[in-house]
Formats: structure tokens, sequence, C-alpha cells
């Protein structure tokens, strides 16, 4: 069974920055394209950013655009999430999602972690 | 902007079919729109129930079926359940690399 575990979420101030990583397993990692996606609360769910399998092409959600970074460890089955200049409106639970490169949707989900900026 | 629109909330009784839309405020969704539809329990993490507009994910119960129609991507949910109460999102490829989900529509059945 596909394994995706966020981490990192906690408490920041606004203007900080946090690392948000996620630790994949039970699958083929370095074939897969990666995707996170965040949920405010209350919110409903607004993708954040891209990787493909080899670590390009990355997009990223005009929110975040210049503010975080993402990357990945094919070696060693991670993904990394770098925030920066973090907003109260960047408050939300960030889940990691495998996506599909056939169907173009995210298959697999992570149980999220929570991202709380405050000012 | 672009907007993917989906209906706010919807309710509807045990055993009845509701038809959830997911649209855009500019054009129309097609095939390339990839649409896929996830379902979610407030507090748990989204589960995935329609990729590609009308393939059902592994193990989700075919009273759930998706398809296109009149340019929006449908989630068509017959016979509902208990169960079934929940929150409901689309999410569309609006192409190079860019993904947008609609704001969910909440479904009630009582």
């Amino acid at each position: 069974e596909v394994q995706l575990v966020e981490s990192g979420g906690t408490l920041v101030q606004s203007g900080g920055s946090l690392s948000l990583s996620c630790a994949a397993s039970q699958f083929n990692f370095r074939g897969y394209s990666m995707s996170w996606i965040r949920q405010a609360p209350g919110k409903g769910l607004e993708w954040v950013s891209y990787i493909g399998s080899s670590g390009s092409p990355i997009y990223y959600a005009d929110s975040v655009k210049g503010r975080f970074t993402l990357s990945r460890d094919n070696a060693k089955n991670s993904l990394n999430l770098q925030m920066n200049s973090l907003r109260d409106d960047d408050t939300a639970v960030y889940y990691c999602a495998r996506r599909s490169d056939y169907y173009l949707y995210f298959d697999n989900w992570g149980p999220g972690t929570l991202v709380t900026v405050s000012s | 902007q672009t907007v993917v629109t989906q209906e706010p909330s919807f309710s509807v009784s045990p055993g009845g079919t509701v038809t959830l839309t997911c649209g855009l405020t500019s054009g129309s969704v097609s095939a390339t729109s990839y649409p896929s539809w996830y379902q979610q329990i407030p507090g748990q993490a989204p589960r995935t129930l329609i990729y590609n507009a009308n393939i059902r994910s592994s193990g989700v119960p075919d009273r759930y079926s998706g398809s296109i129609l009149d340019n929006k991507a449908v989630l068509t949910i017959t016979g509902a359940q208990a169960d079934d109460e929940s929150d409901f999102y689309c999410v569309l490829y609006m192409g190079s690399g860019i993904w947008v989900f609609g704001a969910g529509t909440r479904v009630t059945v009582l």
C-alpha cells in the first residue's frame, strides 16, 4: 500500500520560514511526479506545487510563487517544500499527493501536516 | 483568472440521486481538463473517487459515476447513503502544469 507521510508542520511567525517533508514508501518513488495541496481551516483544497519524477519540471500556484521551493530526493524517497516569507494566509493543512502521469490526477494522499502562521 | 465552479451544497434523501457539477467561469470542461473528483470527510485527507472524468478509483462503490456533460464535469451519486455525507471537490488541469480545485460541494443526506 502506498504510504505518504508529511512532517514539519508547526506554528511559525509571519515572515518566517519552514520546511515540510513528505516521506514516501511502498512504491517506486522515482517513477512518479508529486504535488503539494493545502487546505486552510474551514476552506477548500488549493493546489500548491508540482514536481516531475526526475526533479523537473516544477510548477507553483501564483499564491506561493517566489516564496516556496519544491524539491525531491529520489535516493531518500522524500519530497521537500521550503516555505519562506510566510503569511497568515499560508495557514493550512499541507497534503503531499502522488500524481498519476497518465491520467493527471492525484491518486494517493498523505494525512497532512498543519502549518500555522501567526503574526 | 479562470475559476472552477461547484455548487456550494446539496441535500439528498437516502436512496436518492444527486448530481454535482464542475465547470469553468471561462471556457468549457473537456477531456483535456482531466477532471477528477475527491471526497473528504472533515478532519480527514481527501479520498480519490473519479479520474479522467469517468473512471472510478479502486474500491469506490459503483453508485458513484462521472461524466462530462454540457461543458461541465459531472459527479452523480445514485442511491445515496448516510456515509456519502461529506465534501466533494473537483480539480481541473489548466495546462502548463497548473491545477485548480473547485471550492467544493457539501452533500447532506437527510
